[in-house]
């Protein structure tokens, strides 16, 4: 079964500062890695995501590796801003069965002006 | 290209009535998925479904839950007599296949509250 987990649970940074989420999963065999981020009450937005193929993607200054054989990810923020404040949850899409997204619960992030 | 529509987005239901939640996903898209948020956790699967099948129902709880995709029209989460527990985010996604080149698209969600 796909366990995926994300540390730290919580992150508040100052202004300015570049940060790393991490993500783990338990199962190697993934199509994808998925990055969203989720503002409060509000939906899903897809940030980044990444092919089993691939090692990382990058859009502005969020950048995303992926180690599959390891089983980590880490989504890369660079010079945060206030505005980066969310949830950002990380998920993968299994192979085989359903080929479902499984979701880790999350970090919390707070850029503090 | 419009995408994954979920209504109600909010809904208030007094315990022991029955929510329903809709979903109308992309066009072109045979594949649903419903996930349940609740407060301060990620989101956990609940069900699978294509076209007029329960593909995987490994994370619907077993009693008051039911989910259908027909033929025609949106797919529909139902829960019957609710209880407080089940007030949480409910999202629906959608994909054109399976496979891992076939992206999974979110609705915004519906958000349900139990009084």
């Amino acid at each position: 079964k796909q366990e995926v987990t994300q540390i730290p649970a919580a992150l508040s940074v100052p202004e300015g500062e570049n940060l790393v989420l991490n993500c783990s999963f338990t199962d190697s065999a993934i199509y994808n890695l998925q990055w969203f981020r989720q503002d409060p009450g509000k939906g899903l937005t897809s940030l980044l995501l990444i092919q089993s193929s691939q090692r990382e993607q990058t859009s502005g200054r969020l950048n995303a590796s992926l180690d599959k054989s390891s089983g980590r990810s880490t989504l890369y923020i660079a010079a945060s801003q206030p505005g980066d404040s969310a949830t950002y949850l990380c998920a993968v899409r299994t192979q085989g069965g359903s080929e479902k997204l499984v979701f880790g619960k999350g970090t919390k992030l707070t850029v503090n002006p | 290209n419009a995408g994954v529509m979920q209504n109600p987005r909010h809904l208030v239901r007094r315990r022991g009535q029955e929510a329903r939640l809709r979903c109308s996903p992309m066009k072109g898209h045979s594949h649903v998925y419903w996930y349940r948020q609740l407060p301060e956790e990620g989101l956990k699967f609940m069900v699978y479904l294509q076209k007029e099948n329960i593909i995987d129902e490994s994370g619907m709880p077993k009693e008051r839950f039911s989910a259908e995709f027909p033929k025609e029209g949106p797919s529909i989460l139902r829960i019957q007599q609710v209880v407080r527990g089940d007030s949480a985010a409910y999202f629906c996604a959608s994909s054109p296949g399976q496979g891992g080149g076939n992206t999974i698209y979110f609705g915004e969600g519906s958000w349900l509250t139990v009084v």
